[in-house]
C-alpha cells in the first residue's frame, strides 16, 4: 500500500491564483482530512469528509474548497490565493470509529507570493 | 474535549528512555488518549492510544494514571530518529470525532548522542 498521498510535495502561487492540491489513499478509509500546520505551530483542521459525497467544514475553512466523489480522492481548491495561505498541508485519512489513528501524508508546502 | 498540558521541550540521551508527560485533568470517562508524533517537515506518525489500562506495541508504552488525570508516553530505548515533536491528544472515540483532532503545541523531544 501507498497509504496516504499527496501532490504536488512544493508549489509556488502568486496572489490572486488558484489551484488544487490532491490527496488520494489506498487504505479504503471513509474519513479524510485536511490540516494546515503553519511554521512552529500545531495543525489546524480545514475541511473533513466521512465518506464520498459527504463534507464538512473544520476550524479554519475560509479560503478553500473540497469535493470528495470516491472513496479514494479528497482533493483541496484553493481560490483567489493569499499570502495568508502559506503554509504546509496535510491530508490525512482513518478507519473511522475504529481509530481515531489517522494516517497522515508527506504533505505540500505551499508559498503564496 | 479535555485540554492537554505537556512541557514545550525535553532532552534525553541517546540509548535512553525517553518519559514524556501530558496533564489532562479534565478528561471524561469516554474519553481516550492518543499519542501522535512529528518529526521535521513530514507528516505526524500515530504511535499508541489508551482508555484506561496501560498500552504497550511496537513503538512505545503509554502509561494512564489511575484516576486518568494524566499520562506518559515512554520510548524504553531512544535513538536520534526519535527527534519529534510528540502531541498528546485527548478525544472521545465517535464516529466524527476525527474531525475535530485537535494538536496542540506538543513537546519537542531532542534525542542527544
Amino acid at each position: 500500500n501507498a497509504g496516504v498521498t499527496q501532490t504536488p510535495k512544493f508549489r509556488i502561487l502568486k496572489i490572486g491564483q488558484s489551484m488544487t492540491l490532491q490527496c488520494a489513499q489506498d487504505m479504503n478509509h471513509n474519513y479524510m482530512y485536511w490540516y494546515r500546520q503553519d511554521p512552529g505551530m500545531g495543525l489546524k483542521l480545514i475541511y473533513y469528509s466521512v465518506g464520498a459525497g459527504i463534507t464538512d467544514k473544520g476550524e479554519v475553512p475560509n479560503g478553500y474548497n473540497v469535493s470528495r466523489s470516491t472513496t479514494e480522492d479528497f482533493p483541496l481548491r484553493l481560490e483567489l490565493a493569499a499570502p495568508s495561505q502559506t503554509s504546509v498541508y496535510f491530508c490525512a485519512s482513518s478507519a473511522g470509529l475504529a481509530g481515531l489513528s489517522l494516517f497522515f501524508g508527506p504533505g505540500t508546502r505551499l508559498t503564496v507570493l | 474535549d479535555a485540554k492537554t498540558t505537556q512541557p514545550p521541550s525535553m532532552d534525553c540521551a541517546e540509548g535512553r528512555a525517553a518519559n514524556l508527560p501530558c496533564n489532562h485533568s479534565t478528561i471524561s470517562g469516554n474519553e481516550y488518549v492518543y499519542w501522535y508524533r512529528q518529526i521535521h517537515s513530514q507528516g505526524p506518525q500515530y504511535i499508541i492510544h489508551g482508555l484506561k489500562n496501560n498500552e504497550t506495541n511496537e513503538m512505545a508504552s503509554l502509561i494512564i494514571t489511575e484516576d486518568r488525570k494524566s499520562s506518559t508516553l515512554i520510548l524504553p530505548h531512544a535513538t536520534l530518529r526519535d527527534t519529534a515533536v510528540y502531541y498528546c491528544i485527548v478525544r472521545v472515540a465517535r464516529e466524527t470525532s476525527g474531525s475535530r483532532l485537535t494538536f496542540g503545541e506538543g513537546t519537542q523531544l531532542t534525542v542527544n548522542p
